[in-house]
């Protein structure tokens, strides 16, 4: 079956400091990889994603990079900002027949001034 | 453009009473998915619709639960009766397709408390 396993958190960083929320995952088939941040009081929302194997995602300084040989795909952020503090949560779709996005349990960064 | 629309926001019940939450998708998402998130955990699938028909409802945990969907448009999840162990937040997303990188749009949740 899929799954995705996340770091436990909470993480907590001061501003500015380097982001790494680790992610693997075991899927059938070939699966596209997301990442959604959900800030407080908001539903979640797309940060990132990659549809194949070496494919970069990035976005508002966030990065991801799809390794199949490790089936990993880190999220990182060289400086974060107090605004960055949210749940992020790792995700894969396979596509075909039943197009059924499966989550991690999502890792929570609080980032203090 | 509107997104995804879940109501209400916040819900808190009795156990053995009944609750329904609706989602809206985005308009001509074929696709819609129920999702609920126990406080810390993952984010567990609960079922699938593509557009009326229910194509996969594997995820959801009794039958208690009973999701509609009428005429492919919004999405009813009715709990009945509500036990303590049903409350999370529950999650509705559409999406267009199940093509590569097809991205799934999420509400804001529903917050369902169970007293």
């Amino acid at each position: 079956g899929n799954s995705v396993t996340q770091m436990e958190g909470p993480v907590t960083l001061s501003e500015e400091a380097f982001l790494t929320i680790n992610c693997t995952y075991t899927a059938t088939g070939y699966p596209s990889l997301f990442w959604y941040v959900q800030y407080p009081g908001e539903g979640l929302q797309l940060l990132l994603k990659a549809t194949k194997a070496d494919d970069k995602g990035s976005n508002k300084g966030f990065e991801a990079t799809y390794r199949k040989e490790t089936t990993s795909f880190h999220l990182e952020k060289g400086s974060v900002q107090v605004s960055d503090s949210a749940v992020y949560f790792c995700a894969l779709g396979v596509g075909g027949g039943s197009y059924i996005p499966t989550f991690g349990r999502g890792t929570s960064l609080i980032v203090h001034p | 453009e509107a997104g995804v629309t879940q109501f209400p926001s916040h819900s808190v019940i009795e156990k053995g009473q009944t609750v329904t939450l609706r989602c809206d998708p985005i308009s001509g998402h074929d696709n819609l998915y129920w999702y609920r998130r126990v406080m810390g955990k993952e984010i567990k699938f609960l079922l699938h619709f593509v557009k009326e028909s229910k194509q996969d409802e594997s995820g959801m945990p009794n039958n208690r639960f009973l999701a509609e969907r009428t005429g492919g448009t919004y999405s009813t999840l009715k709990v009945q009766p509500a036990e303590l162990e049903d409350s999370g937040v529950y999650f509705c997303a559409s999406s267009q397709d199940g093509g590569r990188g097809t991205e799934a749009f999420f509400g804001q949740g529903t917050r369902l408390t169970v007293v």
